[in-house]
């Protein structure tokens, strides 16, 4: 199956720019996903990129994706305190519509 | 809104219960999923669904079973809790169409196994 990783802690000051950065094994993946988890609550879809593309922008969000090297990263501008939170990467394979979630960054944004 | 509701956000069982967990999904989705969450292991798949009685094993099945006889309801069976099931338990709900496989979350049951 597929492998997704990503590094587990990243810490910003409020207004820098964030990026957390995602490796995936599977290339057949048809789409990738960024979902953010806020404290106590379950995931949510912040954004994704279809896999014939190299970058989406979305508002302060922009994703981009090296397939070659089976990156994938996510960046925030801008980041604010409410841009805390797990941020999991995923891919989508082996059909039925599942979808291999990363282990997760932890975002802590100090004011 | 597509809401996924969880019975339970916190539940205390001792070993070797029997122990239910509930998920119900008002928007008609075919795929329902049940997770679960550890620090450092990010969501790991235990079994799906794709249809009314129909389940599959995801990653990691051991230890637990499945029902769904209602499309709305997917339920999750730890027949015999033990202590290295205690985590946070998150399901999840798709549609089988319309292009991404955007992932619905409940907002999780913490279980805690003693």
């Amino acid at each position: 199956g597929e492998d997704v990783e990503q590094s587990l802690f990243l810490s910003v000051r409020e207004g820098d720019s964030s990026v957390i950065n995602c490796t995936y094994t599977d290339s057949s993946s048809t789409y990738l996903y960024w979902y953010k988890q806020e404290p106590g609550a379950g995931l949510q879809l912040l954004t994704y990129i279809f896999s014939n593309m190299d970058m989406k922008q979305d508002q302060r969000l922009t994703v981009l994706l090296n397939k070659k090297d089976k990156h994938l990263s996510l960046r925030i501008a801008d980041t604010q305190t409410g841009d805390s939170a797990i941020y999991f990467c995923a891919g989508d394979s082996g059909g039925y519509q599942k979808v291999t979630f990363g282990t997760g960054t932890k975002l802590q944004v100090i004011p | 809104d597509v809401k996924v509701t969880q019975s339970s956000r916190y539940l205390v069982k001792r070993t070797g219960e029997k122990v239910f967990l509930e998920c119900v999904q008002d928007m008609d989705h075919e795929n329902m999923f049940w997770y679960r969450q550890d620090p450092g292991l990010g969501l790991r798949l235990i079994y799906f669904s794709y249809d009314v009685k129909m389940k599959e094993k995801g990653d990691i099945p051991e230890g637990y079973s499945v029902s769904r006889e209602k499309k709305e309801r997917f339920s999750l069976i730890l027949e015999s809790a033990s202590t290295n099931q205690t985590s946070m338990y998150l399901c999840a709900s798709s549609l089988s169409r319309g292009g991404t496989y955007e992932q619905y979350f409940g907002p999780g049951t913490r279980l805690t196994v003693t």
